[in-house]
């Protein structure tokens, strides 16, 4: 079946650091990939996401590629801000017959401290 | 545009209890899930709607959780009786279709907690 796996976490970085969390996953066929944030009291937000295979998705200066050879889709920011601490969680989503659910990694929980 | 909205935002019950959470979606969206997020995971889905038909149940627990989605519309998930690792926090989501690549948004949750 499907699967995604996140690194393990806390991470704790200060402000402008680079930021990193790896994400790969287990699918058949092709699936779609999201990274979803979760910000303190809030619900689950999408961040970006990318359908196809060398697509890189981007939003708020995040971006992640996705890579069928590595089975990855990273997630990068160049610079963190103290309001990008919350949970980032990677997902899959597979359309089979009428089957179409997300499948969320465990989520990783980020710490930016000025 | 509002968002999705699910109410109550906290629940507190005691085992063996029933308990019944409400979901609005999106105005248009045809599709509905119901996620169960456990502390320090992801969420995982328990059922999904296509307008009023539930087109995937395979991960509810039928024994003692139903739900519900009349008129294509809004949603309520409901457990009878509660026990004490149904505790976690109960999403709800939308979106426009179900096929892949489409965005689902969610809403706040609501957590349970059984005593």
């Amino acid at each position: 079946g499907n699967s995604v796996t996140q690194m393990e976490g806390p991470v704790t970085l200060s402000e402008e650091a680079f930021l990193t969390i790896n994400c790969t996953y287990t699918a058949t066929g092709y699936p779609s990939l999201f990274w979803y944030v979760q910000y303190p009291g809030e619900g689950l937000q999408l961040l970006l996401k990318a359908t196809k295979a060398d697509d890189k998705g981007s939003n708020k200066g995040f971006e992640a590629t996705y890579r069928k050879e590595t089975t990855s889709f990273h997630l990068e920011k160049g610079s963190v801000q103290v309001s990008d601490s919350a949970v980032y969680f990677c997902a899959l989503g597979a359309y089979t017959g009428a089957n179409s659910k997300l499948t969320f990694g465990k989520g990783i929980t980020l710490s930016v401290r000025p | 545009e509002a968002g999705v909205v699910q109410s109550p935002r906290y629940k507190i019950i005691e085992k063996k209890q029933p308990v019944a959470f409400w979901c609005n979606p999106i105005s248009g969206h045809n599709t509905l899930y119901w996620y169960l997020q456990n502390l320090g995971q992801g969420p995982e889905l328990l059922i999904r709607y296509e307008n009023e038909e539930a087109v995937d149940d395979s991960q509810l627990p039928k024994d003692r959780f139903s739900a519900e989605r009349l008129k294509g519309v809004d949603s309520t998930l409901k457990i009878q009786p509660a026990e004490l690792g149904d505790s976690a926090v109960y999403l709800c989501a939308s979106s426009y279709s179900g096929l892949a690549g489409g965005e689902q948004f969610f809403g706040p949750g609501t957590r349970l907690t059984v005593l």
